[in-house]
């Protein structure tokens, strides 16, 4: 059992579409997260949810919207995509602290490729 | 807010040779602090964190790393390096208490060489 899936994994696209990137977590964690990492591996975080709740907002353009229809589900939609977007998405859950096994746990992540 | 310096972005090591990787950090307040390691084409796992307690901690496969507050240093040893180690390593930290966002360093390339 995969305990975070991202589809698709690999997502080849042209500029100016729209694409979404799903995420599902079976931890029964409830806060989920969005990262980028670049090129040279940097990873930042885009977005973090809780409980369905958006509690991380970094400064991620407005074409990038996070949707969490429950807490075991975020996905990632992006629009108007452009040649800086191609990257590795990663996806991550934590479970709530005090449980003693505070770490996230990645999904193995997509790699959007914008031509 | 916190941040992560791994001042190594590749260390080569010949196999069964002892390795170290860097990772300093800066905080305001007190911390998490974690070791990832990402083989090719895959995400991150946990490779070993320390939460609170001792400040040695060990991982499954013979990894270790020591929390040093005065230091602000959590470096990540091996005695004796296997081919299967070849991988990047990410240090990362997070403020303690309630929810804190988990800052990555920019990774360490760790290549074994036979």
């Amino acid at each position: 059992d995969t305990a975070v899936s991202q589809t698709p994994k690999y997502l080849v696209t042209q500029m100016g579409n729209d694409k979404s990137i799903k995420c599902e977590q079976n931890l029964g964690h409830d806060t989920m997260y969005w990262y980028k990492q670049d090129s040279k591996k940097f990873l930042k975080i885009m977005f973090s949810y809780n409980n369905k709740e958006l509690i991380i907002n970094e400064t991620v353009p407005n074409r990038f919207s996070p949707k969490s229809p429950d807490k075991a589900h975020l996905n990632l939609h992006i629009n108007s995509l452009e040649l800086g977007d191609s990257a590795v998405y990663f996806c991550a859950s934590s479970p709530p602290e005090g449980q003693g096994n505070y770490g996230y746990t990645f999904g193995s992540g997509t790699r959007l490729t914008v031509v | 807010a916190q941040s992560v310096t791994q001042l190594d972005s590749q260390v080569p090591v010949f196999e069964e040779a002892p390795v170290e990787l860097r990772c300093n950090y800066s905080s305001s307040v007190s911390v998490y602090l974690f070791w990832y390691v990402q083989y090719p084409n895959q995400g991150l796992q946990l490779l070993l964190k320390y939460l609170s307690g001792s400040t040695l901690v060990e991982s499954i496969n013979g990894f270790e790393a020591e929390f040093n507050k005065s230091q602000t240093s959590f470096h990540l040893r091996k005695p004796s390096v296997h081919i299967s180690d070849t991988a990047e390593y990410f240090c990362a930290v997070s403020g303690s208490g309630g929810y804190q966002k988990v800052t990555f360093g920019t990774g360490t390339k760790l290549q074994v060489i036979p």
